[in-house]
């Protein structure tokens, strides 16, 4: 069985400050992990993915997310905000290429 | 990169009739997709996984009959709500595997917004 948590439903920061949105996963075997972006009324986009390999991954929009086994956190960063970044996002795991389980989203707030 | 379409965008049907949303993969061949509901201000609930010439796969707590997908080449899956109830308004996303790729990505559609009256 898998699944994911995210901490906190909503979070709110200030235009230029640190973004930091918190995942963490419960998986039988090695997780895939991935965290989309989603805008109102649309579709999910990736913003990053982590398999294998190196365990900080840099996705789109300047965001970072790093793999922690001992913490099975995979939590999403971004030095800077921005006004564009307000939206929801959603962390992610699958087992291999199977289908992915979904946490319940963080809806993300930038304040001027 | 790999785009996934879906259609219609937005579908406002009256009760009991039926409902037929298209998912496409544009530029890839997909074996395998997914039909996900997304409830207002809530994540996505897996429905079913759809595979190319095979019955679909539906999650515990779907009702087949009344969600029914057919996957009939590599590149459409086709979400059918039969009967639609006003409870079954809701944003449908589905999402396709690349069958030639590593496997782990899955490509989501734009979604499609059903009202029913």
């Amino acid at each position: 069985a898998q699944s994911v948590t995210q901490l906190g439903s909503h979070v709110s920061v200030s235009e230029g400050a640190l973004v930091l949105l918190r995942c963490n996963y419960s998986s039988s075997v090695p997780p895939y992990l991935f965290w989309y972006v989603q805008y109102p009324n649309q579709g999910l986009q990736l913003l990053l993915k982590y398999t294998t390999g190196a365990t900080l991954v840099k996705g789109i929009n300047g965001f970072e997310a790093e793999f922690k086994k001992s913490e099975t956190s995979f939590h999403l960063t971004k030095p800077s905000a921005h006004m564009s970044d307000a939206a929801e996002y959603f962390c992610a795991v699958s087992r291999n290429a199977g289908k992915s389980t979904f946490g319940d989203g963080t809806t993300l707030t930038v304040k001027p | 990169g790999a785009v996934v379409s879906q259609h219609p965008s937005r579908v406002i049907c009256k009760s009991g009739t039926s409902v037929k949303i298209e998912c496409r993969s544009l530029d890839f061949q997909a074996t395998t997709m997914f039909w996900y509901r997304q409830f207002p201000k809530k994540s996505l609930m897996l429905m079913a996984t759809s595979n190319e010439g095979s019955k679909a796969t539906y999650e515990q707590g779907v009702e087949k009959d009344k969600f029914l997908i057919n996957h009939a080449s590599l590149t459409l899956s086709t979400l059918t709500v039969t009967s639609a109830h006003p409870e079954d308004s809701s944003f449908y996303i589905c999402s396709a595997r690349d069958s030639a790729g590593q496997g782990s990505e899955q490509y989501f559609g734009p979604g499609t917004r059903l009202t029913v009256t």
